[in-house]
């Protein structure tokens, strides 16, 4: 079982609208969550980072919030544009720095 | 260069050839990672190498070799290419795996399409 899980796996918003993704690990002991943005056809590239002691982190339109004690994350995304169209991968790291993968989730953004 | 290249951008291979799949970074980074990402999984780690002269196994390494002989390129090989090994792979680097689980970012090359038959 992955040890983390995102939800929802795919989902389709209207341009200008705003969105909220999960990620919920439980991966221990936790070093720091990372929020990545997946273009198709490219490398994931890097949104945010927080570690246990940050619950929220903005990026632009991208705002990432981290609850530590029941190891949650989010992501939302505000006033989407077409351009938010890809996946969103949360991966979360381990103390003794192992990584652990979301499968991600596909988001759509609709004129 | 800027960032990290991966040759080739795709490939289809037939079942029982050896490939290499080749990488590049100019960061100057020490920390060096293979990836491959399957439809509905996560990134799954197949080797690594923390610095020039050392590899590591990581989740998924059989079937696969990698080499580490200066900072820049850290080659992936496929000795027999299998079907299953049909996959997008991923090169990635960091300034050091010694602070890999702290604040260390991970970037990411854009990918090779493998396509086994």
């Amino acid at each position: 079982k992955n040890q983390v899980e995102q939800s929802p796996q795919s989902l389709i918003i209207l341009e200008g609208k705003n969105c909220t993704l999960q990620c919920n690990y439980t991966v221990s002991p936790f070093s720091n969550l990372r929020w990545y943005k997946q273009d198709t056809g490219r490398g994931p590239v890097s949104l945010t980072i927080m570690t246990f002691s940050e619950n929220t982190k903005s990026n632009g339109r991208y705002t990432a919030t981290l609850d530590a004690d029941t190891k949650q994350s989010s992501l939302h995304i505000t006033a989407s544009q077409l351009s938010d169209s890809a996946s969103y991968i949360c991966v979360v790291s381990a103390s003794w720095g192992k990584l652990q993968f979301g499968a991600g989730t596909q988001v759509v953004v609709t004129p | 260069i800027a960032g990290i290249t991966q040759a080739p951008t795709s490939q289809i291979l037939a079942a029982g050839r050896r490939m290499t799949l080749r990488c590049t970074q100019d960061m100057r980074h020490n920390a060096m990672y293979w990836y491959r990402q399957d439809l509905g999984l996560g990134l799954r780690l197949i080797h690594y190498s923390n610095t020039a002269g050392t590899t590591g196994k990581g989740e998924v390494p059989d079937g696969y070799s990698v080499s580490r002989a200066n900072t820049d390129d850290f080659p992936l090989t496929l000795a027999s290419a299998v079907p299953s090994q049909t996959s997008v792979y991923f090169c990635a680097s960091s300034d050091s795996m010694a602070r890999m689980g702290s604040y260390n970012e991970q970037f990411f090359g854009p990918g090779t399409r493998l396509t086994v038959l």
